[in-house]
C-alpha cells in the first residue's frame, strides 16, 4: 500500500515557467488536498477536492490550478512561476465525513523558482 | 490574529522531563482539533486528535477547553525520538477546511 505520493520530490524553475505536480493515493478517499508550507508558518490550504469532479478554493489559491479526473489522482498546475511559490507543497487525502478524520501525507515537493 | 496559535519554542527539555504545549484558536464554531507531528523535513502525521472529554495515548495526553478556546498537548516521561515539531489543527467553521498552527518546535536532550 502505497498511500499518497507526490511527484517530483524536487524541483527548480525559472520565473514565468508552468509545471504540474502530481499527487496520488490508492486508499480510495474522496477528499484530497494540497498545501503549502513556508518557514515559521502553518500549513496554508491552496486547493481541495472532495470527490471526482468536485474542486474548490482554499486561503491561498490564486497562481495555482487543479483538477480531479478521478478518485486517485489530484494534480496541482503552476501557471506561471513566481518566486513567491518558492516552498514545501504537500499534498494530502482523507476519508472526510466532517473533519474528524485523519489526514494522509505524502512527502511533499521541494520547489524553488528562480 | 492567527486563527491558530502556538508558541513557536523551540522547547529545549531533558530527557525523561515532562511538557506541555499550548494552543489557542480563534474561531468558536470549531468542531475538529488535533495533534499532528512533524519531523524535520517530512511530512506530517497525525498524533492523536483531541476530544471535549480529554484523551490520552500513552505518554500523550490532550485536552481541549472550549470556554477559554485551547488545546493543550502534555508529554510525560520525553524521549529523545520525541524531538520534533508540533502542530496544532483545527477545522474552520466552513466545511472541508482544516487551519494549522505554525507548530512548536520540540528538542529533547540527552
Amino acid at each position: 500500500n502505497a498511500g499518497v505520493t507526490q511527484t517530483p520530490k524536487f524541483q527548480v524553475l525559472k520565473t514565468g515557467q508552468s509545471m504540474t505536480l502530481q499527487c496520488a493515493q490508492d486508499m480510495n478517499h474522496e477528499y484530497m488536498s494540497w498545501y503549502r508550507q513556508d518557514p515559521g508558518m502553518g500549513l496554508r490550504l491552496i486547493h481541495y477536492s472532495v470527490g471526482a469532479g468536485i474542486t474548490d478554493q482554499g486561503e491561498v489559491p490564486n497562481g495555482y490550478n487543479v483538477s480531479r479526473s478521478t478518485t486517485e489522482d489530484f494534480p496541482l498546475r503552476l501557471l506561471s512561476a513566481a518566486p513567491s511559490q518558492t516552498s514545501v507543497y504537500f499534498c494530502a487525502s482523507s476519508s472526510w465525513k466532517g473533519g474528524g478524520e485523519t489526514q494522509y501525507f505524502g512527502p511533499g515537493t521541494r520547489l524553488l523558482v528562480l | 490574529r492567527k486563527e491558530v496559535e502556538q508558541d513557536p519554542g523551540p522547547f529545549n527539555v531533558p530527557e525523561g522531563a515532562t511538557v506541555a504545549f499550548n494552543c489557542t484558536y480563534s474561531n468558536s464554531a470549531s468542531q475538529s482539533f488535533f495533534w499532528y507531528r512533524q519531523d524535520c523535513r517530512k511530512e506530517p502525521k497525525l498524533l492523536m486528535s483531541v476530544y471535549s472529554s480529554g484523551n490520552e495515548d500513552g505518554r500523550f495526553t490532550a485536552q481541549l477547553n472550549r470556554a477559554s478556546q485551547y488545546i493543550s498537548l502534555l508529554i510525560r516521561d520525553s524521549k529523545l525520538s520525541d524531538s520534533a515539531t508540533y502542530l496544532c489543527v483545527v477545522s474552520s467553521d466552513s466545511n472541508y477546511q482544516l487551519i494549522w498552527g505554525a507548530g512548536t518546535k520540540l528538542i529533547i536532550k540527552p
